[in-house]
């Protein structure tokens, strides 16, 4: 089976843009949740979809979107960008949801903000 | 609200030599407990839960729930262990909570 796939793998933007990352979940997974990654603060979580709907949420400004198609594909979209979002965003699927399964990362997607 | 605590950015320790991982959380109830290790240049990879009570690649974690922590614990360690390795809590049916792991040097 194919792992997460996300991309691009590496983006550099500058501050006020707005960016769009993509994941591709594991075949047959319905969940995928997205990570914030930084040296200070580690993982930070961003939101979890499942079936098209966003179930759980973390404690980001409305700045930090994201989408879930019906084929489990998601999105994720950061607006007017501040140097403080450069990091890894991680998406993470798993079959049913954080909650009740194991959850398998992706390769991550490097975002610089100048 | 949930909190995982790993008080040490970084652990050096030699080849052979025991190794210790601390983590600590906060929560009043029953919590499943994890640890995820990324290897340099890999993705971010489930280690061990504490349900499972298995011993991954020589690692070990006990839950005491007594001290809330979920230390790792490996008796010889390895160069190949070197990795940043974090603790991570769920509650019920929330996400998953991470800590902000401490990285692993093994010197030969």
């Amino acid at each position: 089976k194919a792992g997460v796939t996300q991309t691009p793998r590496y983006l550099i933007k500058t501050r006020g843009q707005q960016v769009t990352l993509s994941c591709s979940p594991i075949s047959g997974h319905r969940s995928v949740s997205w990570y914030q990654q930084t040296p200070g603060q580690g993982l930070q979580f961003l939101f979890e979809y499942f079936s098209e709907t966003q179930r759980n949420k973390g404690n980001f400004p409305g700045r930090f979107s994201g989408r879930q198609f019906s084929n489990s594909r998601s999105e994720m979209n950061v607006s007017t960008l501040e140097l403080g979002d450069s990091a890894l965003y991680l998406c993470a699927s798993s079959i049913l949801g954080t909650g009740v399964n194991e959850q398998f990362f992706g390769p991550g997607t490097r975002l610089t903000v100048l | 609200a949930q909190r995982v605590t790993q008080p040490e950015k970084l652990l050096s320790v030699f080849k052979g030599a025991p190794v210790e991982l601390k983590c600590n959380y906060s929560y009043s109830g029953s919590p499943e407990l994890f640890w995820y290790v990324q290897y340099s240049r890999q993705r971010l990879q489930l280690l061990l839960r504490h349900i499972s009570r298995e011993s991954i690649k020589g690692f070990t974690a006990d839950l005491n729930k007594g001290e809330t922590s979920f230390h790792l614990k490996k008796p010889f360690a390895q160069e190949e262990d070197s990795a940043m390795y974090y603790c991570a809590l769920r509650a019920g049916n929330t996400p998953l909570v991470f800590g902000k792991g401490t990285r692993l040097s093994v010197i030969a």
